[in-house]
């Protein structure tokens, strides 16, 4: 069975441009779930979709945002980039929302520098 | 909130050394527990888990125990190699934060021939 893909895999942005990042799930998984990953700042949720609405939301401001299709492939999107927004953006799909035993399955990331 | 520490490290180990990472967290109920593994330029890959208490998760050697009664799920190997050299996560997926992973910083490991 495939893992997670992520696509594109490096990405070089400027500074005020926006960028669409995609990630198709493990077959027959139904959740994903974005994080964005600094040295800084370690790990952080960005948000979870399950069966096209989003779950749940970190703390991150409205130029972060994400859509999840019938397919189960999600994209994410971030507007207006600032040089903070530099990360490595994990992907992570689970088969189901709501089930704590349910361990996530993480993409190779895509690196975004913002330059 | 549902919370994750763990030793931030960095930690050195020579070959075929004893492993202990500790980690200890805060959730109320009963949550998973999980430690990923991070290698350099790779995401995360899920090492082992346990799902309730006095569960033992193991893989690859590595093995956690999750005890309530101390809040911990410390990750153990008895003898490391270099390919052992990544970062480690410890996390938690909890009755009240089900839809995401709660991580620690992460602990970096370097095995050293």
């Amino acid at each position: 069975k495939a893992g997670v893909t992520q696509t594109p895999r490096y990405l070089i942005k400027t500074r005020g441009q926006q960028v669409t990042l995609s990630c198709s799930p493990i077959s027959g998984h139904r959740s994903v779930s974005w994080y964005q990953q600094t040295p800084g700042q370690g790990l952080q949720f960005l948000f979870e979709y399950f069966s096209e609405t989003q779950r749940n939301k970190g703390n991150f401001p409205g130029r972060f945002s994400g859509r999840q299709f019938s397919n189960s492939r999600s994209e994410m999107n971030v507007s207006t980039l600032e040089l903070g927004d530099s990360a490595l953006y994990l992907c992570a799909s689970s088969l189901a929302s709501g089930i704590s035993s349910y361990e996530q399955y993480f993409g190779p990331g895509t690196r975004l520098t913002v330059t | 909130g549902d919370s994750v520490t763990q030793m931030e490290g960095p930690v050195t180990l020579s070959e075929e050394a004893f492993l202990t990472i500790n980690c200890t967290y805060t959730a109320t109920g009963y949550p998973s527990l999980f430690w990923y593994v991070q290698y350099p330029g790779e995401g995360l890959q899920l090492l082992l888990k346990a799902t309730k208490a006095d569960d033992k998760g193991s893989n690859k050697g590595f093995e956690a125990t999750y005890r309530k009664e101390t809040t911990s799920f410390h990750l153990e190997k008895g003898s490391v190699q270099v390919s052992d050299s990544a970062v480690y996560f410890c996390a938690l997926r909890g009755e009240t934060s089900y839809d995401k992973v709660i991580f620690g910083p992460g602990t970096s490991l370097s095995v050293i021939p």
